[in-house]
């Protein structure tokens, strides 16, 4: 594998599952992202982590937990979720000195 | 706070038709300036950059200036293709200080070309 891959690709669930979103980069990066892309809106910036510690939560409820055991992986905790947190969830990463970041094919997520 | 303006969608062209896309932003500092393009099912793929003004991003036949003074990206090809149809997103950020800091996109522009 290469580049930044993401799994799954899609995934369906009720309000009261819990379910985790992965992510995983083998491009030797040391900072990773989560993005989400709703329908008429930009891409929303969720969490940020650098060296595995996370540098930014930009205002994000609780119900999406991140988690980065080391630099290359990188989840989304999902636990009581609502119908408009269905959306695209897009991974990406970079490292330092590098001007520019790597997205992942994204995974598809739908709430009922 | 950074935000990106762009053109909103769809825009509908003619194949070998010119094609520009609109990009204006607001920053502190001097960010760096992307292009990423999304075709259907799949992720962002960076498309072009520029880190200062006056540069001039290219590739596969796109290109955009970092016009600081009038905070513009704007981005361009002479001559499209039906497989340049997808939506493309403006987007800035900055990456000085040894930071990660996230990227800030515009809404996208939806391109349609038609043979």
């Amino acid at each position: 594998e290469t580049g930044v891959t993401q799994t799954p690709r899609h995934l369906v669930m009720g309000m009261t599952n819990k379910k985790s979103l992965k992510c995983e980069q083998h491009l030797g990066h040391n900072a990773m992202y989560w993005y989400k892309q709703s329908a008429k809106k930009p891409l929303e910036l969720m969490f940020v982590y650098n060296f595995k510690e996370q540098t930014e939560n930009n205002s994000v409820p609780s119900r999406f937990s991140p988690e980065c055991p080391n630099s290359s992986h990188l989840f989304l905790h999902l636990h009581t979720l609502q119908p408009e947190d269905s959306a695209l969830y897009l991974c990406a990463s970079t490292r330092t000195g590098l001007n520019e970041q790597f997205f992942g094919p994204g995974t598809r997520l739908t709430v009922l | 706070g950074n935000s990106v303006t762009q053109m909103e969608g769809p825009v509908t062209l003619s194949e070998e038709a010119f094609l520009t896309i609109n990009c204006t932003y607001t920053a502190t500092g001097y960010p760096s300036l992307f292009w990423y393009v999304q075709y259907p099912g799949e992720g962002l793929q960076l498309l072009l950059k520029a880190t200062k003004a006056d540069d001039k991003g290219s590739n596969k036949g796109f290109e955009a200036t970092y016009r600081k003074e009038t905070t513009s990206f704007h981005l361009e090809k002479g001559s499209v293709q039906v497989s340049d149809s997808a939506v493309y997103f403006c987007a800035l950020g900055s990456f000085s200080g040894g930071g990660a800091d996230g990227l800030t996109f515009g809404k996208g522009t939806h391109l349609i070309i038609q043979p």
